[in-house]
């Protein structure tokens, strides 16, 4: 069955401080993994996607992941962190063929 | 610009309730789905939708039903409602064919709470 796991609940960064969150996953195939972004009260809007070709990806507002098949992980990154990047994020794996499978959140606060 | 409608925001329902939940999607895709989103317990999916009238269980089905009589409509019920069923209730949906990566579009969510 397919999994994931964010290790971190939550995390506070410094505003302009560098970032990163964990994502593990278990698939049994190549999987298609996404990150999400959910401000308060709003819906979930993707990040970024990873299914195939680089294993580092480039998003929307400046994030940044890297897919690690060896360490079956997809680390969301960020180099300086802005205030409007308080939110709640969510790691997802699936593919074409299969529902999403959402982790549990890691929500960002940032401090000035 | 793609975009999927969840038809309330904010619901208040007593206990023993009926409560619909509509979400309308604009991009033509095939699949729908209703999650349902608990703080600490993420998203867990109750219901599916790969085409018209056709329905599949989520994660955590129990108490609820669905219903999906055009293409670009979804509709989540509670038959009757419990307060263990308050809840930020979200709307997706996905195309199928080439080149489908099981991408989710959201809605905004609608947030119910049973009294």
């Amino acid at each position: 069955a397919q999994s994931v796991t964010q290790p971190d609940i939550h995390i506070t960064v410094s505003e302009g401080a560098s970032l990163e969150l964990r994502c593990n996953y278990s698939y049994g195939a190549t999987p298609y993994l996404f990150w999400y972004v959910q401000s308060p009260g709003q819906g979930l809007q993707l990040l970024l996607k990873y299914f195939s070709g680089d294993t580092l990806v480039q998003g929307i507002k400046g994030f940044e992941a890297e897919f690690k098949r060896s360490q079956s992980s997809f680390n969301l990154r960020k180099p300086s962190v802005h205030w409007s990047d308080a939110a709640e994020y969510f790691c997802a794996v699936g593919s074409g063929y299969s529902t999403l499978t959402f982790g549990k959140g890691t929500m960002l606060l940032v401090s000035p | 610009d793609v975009k999927v409608t969840q038809s309330s925001r904010y619901l208040v329902k007593r206990t023993g309730e009926k409560v619909f939940l509509e979400c309308v999607q604009d991009m033509d895709h095939e699949n729908m789905f209703w999650y349902r989103q608990d703080p600490g317990l993420g998203l867990r999916l109750i219901y599916f939708s790969y085409d018209v009238k056709m329905k599949e269980k989520g994660d955590i089905p129990e108490g609820y039903s669905v219903s999906r009589e055009k293409k670009e409509r979804f509709s989540l019920i509670l038959e009757s409602a419990s307060t263990n069923q308050t809840s930020m209730y979200l709307c997706a949906s996905s195309p199928t064919g080439m080149g489908n990566t099981g991408e989710l579009f959201f809605g905004e969510g609608s947030r119910l709470t049973v009294l």
